[in-house]
């Protein structure tokens, strides 16, 4: 079974500055599709950015971006320039490629704090 | 813009009682998903659903089960609720296929059993 492991249950950033978050897992499949996920508080979950298994160019969105390295299984998420509005409980999370088992399997979650 | 929503955001329960849980997503969306979340524990996946009346059983689906009869709403069922089933409960949804879609969340239901 694939587990992920985010080893950091809570972290701190001064606003502005670059913060890296932590996730690695365990998998036997070559090809699988890796995300994090960010809940604010008292808010829903949504989409930060995703990467599949196959790219090696690691995925960027606007002030997000990951490092994968896929022999050390290992996803790391990096804010940069964090904002007040980043403060969150971040999730990383697994998923094969098939058709028909989609299921997230997640870390246990980083709460990231912003100091102003 | 997608919208799942789910039918209580804070329910109390008393131990014993038959519990349901419904969420409804308005994006036509094959899938869709119920998950338990717990502090330390992260999101686990109890059951889910790839079409209607089709279902299947996630990490944790002891003392569980769903109904998916419309396409549009998932209902996750607790037929003798137990103190150990205090939880925070979300619902989700996606598109199907080979593809990373994004799953897409309920604000969900803080459920204690007492």
């Amino acid at each position: 079974a694939q587990t992920v492991t985010q080893s950091q249950p809570e972290m701190s950033v001064q606003e502005a500055e670059t913060v890296t978050l932590s996730c690695t897992y365990d998998t036997s499949e070559s090809d699988y599709y890796l995300f994090w996920y960010k809940q604010p508080p008292s808010r829903q979950m949504i989409l930060v950015i995703r990467q599949e298994a196959y790219k090696q160019q690691n995925a960027t969105e606007n002030r997000f971006s990951v490092n994968f390295q896929k022999a050390a299984k290992s996803f790391s998420l990096k804010i940069s320039d964090s904002q007040l509005g980043d403060a969150a409980m971040y999730f990383c999370a697994y998923r094969l490629t098939n058709f028909g088992n989609e299921k997230l399997t997640f870390g246990t979650g980083t709460r990231l704090t912003i100091i102003p | 813009d997608v919208k799942v929503t789910q039918s209580s955001r804070y329910l109390v329960k008393r131990t014993g009682e038959k519990v349901f849980l419904e969420c409804v997503q308005d994006m036509d969306h094959e899938n869709m998903f119920w998950y338990r979340q717990d502090p330390g524990l992260g999101l686990r996946l109890i059951y889910f659903s790839y079409d209607v009346k089709m279902k299947e059983k996630g990490d944790i689906p002891e003392g569980y089960s769903v109904s998916r009869e419309k396409k549009e709403r998932f209902s996750l069922i607790l037929e003798s609720a137990s103190t150990n089933q205090t939880s925070m409960y979300l619902c989700a949804s996606s598109l199907a296929g080979r593809h990373p879609y994004e799953q897409y969340f309920g604000p969900g239901t803080r459920l204690t059993v007492t």
